[in-house]
């Protein structure tokens, strides 16, 4: 079975541009979550979408926003970039989204705004 | 949400026997404890998880005291590809936290 497919690979992008990332998830994941990794740190929890649904939003402006698919594929879309947006944007999908299920991680997409 | 506080390096030899530990004192309730470890530009990887006692599984064991404000991560006979960053997480509701995460260095 295919992973967590994420595209594209690299982007680089001026300030104030938008941005839209996709993900994939393992066939048969109905959860994705969004996690911005910035050099030399640990991922930070962005947005957790289930069956559609929000059901989690970490600690990030309104310019993020991000949404799921009938597929279950989702996009995360982040508006007026600043430089301080530069980071590895992972996607990860689970089953349900339960503390329980193992989540599964992409490779990434790492985004540079210049 | 709980928050994690692992060491920032660790250096081992080829063969040893690694433990990590992480302190998470505002564990909730219904949170497990989670271990990932991660390679450089890529996406972390599940190591292990564990709600309580100890889980063993074919690359590592999670033993989790009970007061579960701790976690230890063992790493049985490390070798040079396991060089990476190792993450502690605790989690329920969806929302995982990343802690500094802990960079193992294997030394041949």
């Amino acid at each position: 079975d295919a992973g967590v497919t994420q595209s594209p690979t690299h982007l680089i992008k001026t300030r104030g541009q938008h941005v839209t990332l996709r993900c994939s998830p393992i066939s048969g994941h109905k959860s994705v979550s969004w996690y911005q990794q910035v050099l030399g740190q640990g991922p930070q929890f962005i947005f957790q979408y289930y069956e559609k649904e929000e059901r989690g939003r970490g600690n990030f402006p309104d310019r993020f926003s991000a949404r799921q698919f009938p597929n279950y594929s989702s996009e995360l879309n982040v508006n007026a970039l600043l430089l301080g947006d530069s980071a590895l944007y992972l996607c990860a999908s689970s089953l349900e989204g339960a503390s329980t299920d193992t989540q599964y991680f992409g490779p990434g997409t790492r985004l540079t705004v210049l | 949400l709980a928050k994690t506080t692992q060491p920032i390096s660790m250096d081992s030899y080829e063969g040893q026997e690694v433990n990590i530990t992480c302190s998470h004192n505002n564990i909730a309730t219904n949170d497990y404890i989670t271990w990932y470890q991660q390679f450089p530009s890529q996406g972390p990887r599940f190591i292990i998880q564990g709600y309580k006692t100890k889980v063993t599984n074919e690359v590592a064991s999670l033993f989790i005291p009970a007061d579960r404000k701790s976690s230890t991560l063992s790493l049985p006979r490390v070798s040079l590809s396991d060089t990476a960053v190792y993450y502690c997480l605790v989690g329920a509701l969806y929302k995982y936290i990343f802690g500094t995460g802990t960079r193992l260095k294997v030394l041949a």
